[in-house]
């Protein structure tokens, strides 16, 4: 059972780049978040998704795309990566429950765009 | 809009001395509360939870929280911090007519033998 993995755990991207973040839990869990970690702000949660095809907008969410193909995976893309989106992304998920609402996190992605 | 404060960004504490940490939300009617902490390099994880009942919580690692209704605050304590205690803690609040957890700023704790 590993929980919630994120990857790749480290990338470096030039200014217009593309790429895709993959983050896979193997708990079954219905809700799967993505946020975006910067000093002194906690996190912002990016895009989100209450099961499986759907997707919705958090805090943050220009600049970044989301797909829920599969239960178990939450992919976040960036099309054209900026400056700006450089930071410690983190996956979460999370099983919908009256007595248990904990997200339990993904190891994080340190992104850096030059 | 639905928010989370943390006042305190940076707080330096020798062991043993003892912590508190605020947490105060903006209204939203039926709430869960929780505090995450997240060490050095690591991802985060649950320190302690709150959903219903005592409003003092227990949680790992002698870490403590009470949830005070009237004063939406939800203040993190330990009687005698440990060096290993270094981290950033978060409180996050479920505000139950949406599915997301809002965080707050984060609190940095710094612990010196």
């Amino acid at each position: 059972n590993a929980g919630v993995t994120q990857t790749p755990k480290f990338r470096v991207l030039k200014t217009g780049q593309s790429m895709t973040l993959l983050c896979a839990q193997d708990m079954n869990h219905e809700y799967m978040y993505w946020y975006r970690q910067d000093p002194g702000m906690g996190l912002r949660l990016i895009h989100y998704s209450v099961g499986e095809g759907t997707t919705a907008k958090g805090e943050v969410p220009d600049g970044y795309n989301v797909s829920r193909l599969k239960k178990q995976n939450f992919l976040l893309g960036l099309e054209s990566a900026a400056p700006s989106q450089t930071s410690v992304y983190f996956c979460a998920s999370r099983r919908r429950s009256l007595s248990t609402d904990t997200q339990y996190f993904g190891p994080g992605t340190r992104l850096t765009v030059l | 809009a639905q928010s989370v404060s943390q006042h305190n960004h940076h707080v330096i504490l020798s062991e043993a001395a003892s912590l508190e940490l605020g947490c105060n939300y903006s209204y939203g009617g039926t709430v869960n509360l929780f505090w995450y902490v997240q060490y050095p390099g690591q991802h985060l994880q649950l320190l302690l939870k709150y959903f219903s009942g005592d409003p003092l919580v227990k949680g790992i690692k002698g870490f403590e929280a009470e949830f005070i209704k009237s004063k939406f605050s939800f203040n993190l304590r330990k009687p005698s911090v440990q060096w290993s205690d270094t981290a950033e803690y978060f409180c996050a609040v479920n505000f139950l007519n949406t599915d997301k957890l809002i965080f707050g700023t984060g609190t940095r704790l710094q612990v010196f033998p």
